[in-house]
């Protein structure tokens, strides 16, 4: 199961809004709806920030926001902060009942 | 507050095995279907294991099929994972992840370390 496809790096300066993209095939991210976003910081284990597309875990800010068509999912994040410098993983349930990663995206403010 | 700590990673020659445990608290372990989740020094996460609540269903990353072997205790409220002929690339944080029923993990212990090195 190869992983899914992210941008290595993407930057934006305090208050803008960046997307970070997520590719795969018609076996994972477009066949279900089963798409996943986690932030990781240094050292720390990733924290869940959106699942089933765009649906939040109730601790997790809503200036993040998520999308998806055909086998690309998005993840954008509104109203840079500061804190959101982190790494970026989006992940994806396939046909063979399978997770799959993506390579991450390193985000700097 | 849901808490998952893991416990017996370390340093093992390659060909070696090593068992994992991830002690749950804080939920209805018995409630909940469970994975293992690896990430290798530097580099991004790569799923590697599924549980169903009642170990009727097991799934394994192609990486580590035939040589690993995730089981559970409900009664123990763990979670465990049998590592065998390991390799050096098997090298990486192994995290305890709570499933929600869509493919999501919304709780993630803090990690243990295993090494594969001569």
């Amino acid at each position: 199961q190869s992983a899914l496809t992210q941008p290595a790096s993407v930057s934006g300066s305090p208050g803008q809004s960046i997307t970070i993209s997520c590719t795969g095939t018609s076996g994972d991210v477009g066949a279900y709806d089963y798409v996943s976003w986690y932030q990781q910081h240094p050292d720390k284990a990733p924290k869940l920030i959106l699942y089933n597309v765009n649906n939040w875990p109730s601790e997790f800010s809503h200036r993040f926001s998520g999308s998806k068509s055909g086998n690309t999912a998005s993840l954008t994040i509104s109203g840079l902060q500061a804190e959101d410098e982190a790494d970026y993983y989006c992940s994806s349930f396939t046909s063979r009942r399978t997770w799959v990663f993506g390579g991450g995206t390193k985000v700097t403010v | 507050e849901v808490r998952l700590v893991e416990s017996g990673g370390g340093l093992v020659q390659p060909g070696g095995s090593l068992k994992l445990s991830c002690a749950a608290s804080g939920f209805p372990f018995s409630s909940y279907d469970m994975n293992w989740v690896r990430q290798a020094p530097g580099k991004g996460l790569e799923w590697v294991a599924f549980i169903t609540v009642s170990s009727n269903i097991i799934y394994y990353g192609d990486s580590v099929k035939g040589r690993f072997t995730v089981s559970r205790d409900n009664a123990r409220n763990s979670l465990y994972l049998q590592m065998n002929s390991l390799r050096v690339d098997d090298t990486a944080v192994y995290y305890c992840v709570r499933d929600l029923p869509v493919a999501a993990a919304d709780h993630w212990g803090q990690g243990t370390l295993v090494a594969v090195s001569s």
